[in-house]
């Protein structure tokens, strides 16, 4: 799987854009990005995935450029509850055998 | 549909001692993970399922066994825990066709 870095931690305010770019200079051409999310004392949780451009739930935004050596996880007005550690990951699309978790991001809200 | 369950929540062990920590789905999952996490670093794979009767060893499965006799369960065993092997402990599933894998709520270990 390719190798992925993240800022270790970031912090923000309630109401803010939190942006937390993902480098992954040696992406396969079939590997995807996934972002997990993980409060506290809980396992992680699935919020995106996507291969090229953009993606966007209920939850996120996925801005991948052209060259896919990178991505940005954006998380549209957070909350305090938004407060929590974001994972990077790059492999094949269901190829969940392997998923190698980085260190992450730890994003921290404030009132 | 409780998703993925974990047993125990909390365990301490002393060194020496063995245990083995259950996960259940009910997703009819067809794959199966257990993860490590010690504080402040990412999940590392300590062994995987693709299928009932089938593991196989992750990142780091020194230390640990698994066995997957029903599809719904899998076991993590530990024959003779080691102060090394406190953690937090995180079971997750994916079915066949799926992309995201499911957390458990996760095991907390201690060895003395």
């Amino acid at each position: 799987l390719a190798k992925t870095t993240q800022p270790v931690s970031m912090d923000s305010y309630e109401g803010q854009e939190v942006n937390i770019t993902c480098s992954h200079n040696n992406i396969a051409t079939n590997d995807y990005i996934t972002w997990y999310q993980q409060f506290p004392s809980q396992g992680p949780r699935f919020i995106i995935q996507g291969y090229k451009t953009k993606v966007t739930n209920e939850v996120a935004s996925l801005f991948i450029p052209a060259d896919r050596k990178s991505s940005t996880l954006s998380l549209p007005r957070v909350s305090l509850s938004d407060t929590a550690v974001y994972y990077c990951l790059v492999g094949v699309k269901a190829a969940g055998n392997k998923l190698t978790f980085g260190g992450g991001t730890r994003v921290l809200v404030k009132p | 549909n409780a998703g993925v369950t974990q047993t125990p929540k909390f365990r301490v062990l002393k060194t020496g001692q063995s245990m083995t920590l259950l996960c259940a789905q009910d997703m009819n999952h067809e794959y199966m993970y257990w993860y490590r996490q010690d504080p402040g670093m990412g999940l590392r794979l300590i062994h995987y399922s693709v299928g009932e009767g089938t593991t196989a060893k992750g990142e780091v499965p020194d230390g640990y066994n698994v066995s997957r006799l029903k599809k719904q369960n899998f076991l993590l065993g530990l024959e003779s825990a080691a102060p090394s092997q406190t953690s937090v402990y995180f079971c997750a599933s994916r079915g066949s066709q799926g992309d995201t894998q499911y957390f458990g709520p996760g095991t907390r270990l201690t060895v003395l």
